[in-house]
């Protein structure tokens, strides 16, 4: 595909159930990016790849969050023990490379409800 | 406080008027993004500069990296205008982490 895809689009669990989330980044890029955003806030970092080793995960919230990446493309993320606080909106983002200069695309987003 | 701070919050305009989104940053940057998110929809990026102004249409986006202050104007603005516009910065350590600001929600009415 031409842009970066996410499934579910929309994902509605019970308190305290497992769920992954899917990332498939846009072919050939080696940097993604994990962003969560809730209700009438700006993105908020998670975690970023470069290639298959998780650079930076130092946004995860807790334990319960965590995300893989094992062939350098298609990434998960998974949340263990849902609670409703993680109620919101998953995004993935994708790069060419791991810079400060990279132009970012965002997949269309996972929105998560646990009630 | 954010490390990245944009105003308005919310602002509404009526159809054809200029338009100005803020941003103000604390940490030292290698880039700057401005991204427009419609409802219910993903994210876009528009602009990512590190000095000057870039230009896209009707689109216009300025840095001041000592002044550490962004600007976004939109002329002549539409009502397809309307949409959350998003300030993001790229911090110096240059790892590609973008820090965000909350977003401005924009409003334009025909």
């Amino acid at each position: 595909g031409a842009g970066v895809s996410q499934t579910p689009s929309n994902k509605v669990t019970e308190k305290g159930k497992y769920v992954e989330l899917r990332c498939d980044p846009i072919s050939g890029h080696t940097a993604l990016y994990w962003y969560r955003q809730s209700l009438g806030q700006g993105p908020e970092f998670l975690i970023y790849f470069q290639g298959t080793g998780a650079a930076d995960d130092s946004g995860l919230p807790n334990d319960r969050f965590f995300a893989v990446r094992p062939e350098g493309s298609v990434s998960t993320l998974k949340i263990q023990r849902t609670e409703r606080g993680d109620s919101a909106v998953y995004l993935c983002a994708s790069s060419l490379g791991l810079a400060g200069y990279e132009t970012q695309y965002f997949g269309p987003g996972t929105r998560l409800l646990v009630l | 406080k954010n490390e990245v701070e944009q105003s308005p919050q919310n602002l509404t305009a009526q159809e054809g008027e200029f338009i100005t989104i803020n941003c103000s940053y604390s940490v030292g940057i290698s880039a700057l993004h401005w991204l427009q998110q419609h409802p219910g929809g993903g994210i876009v990026s528009l602009f990512m500069l590190s000095s000057g102004k870039k230009k896209h249409g009707r689109l216009i986006a300025t840095i001041n990296i000592q002044e550490k202050h962004s600007s976004l104007h939109i002329t002549a603005s539409h009502p397809r205008d309307s949409a959350v516009y998003i300030c993001a910065v790229f911090g110096s350590s240059n790892t590609g982490k973008l820090i965000f600001g909350q977003g401005t929600t924009l409003q334009v009415k025909p």
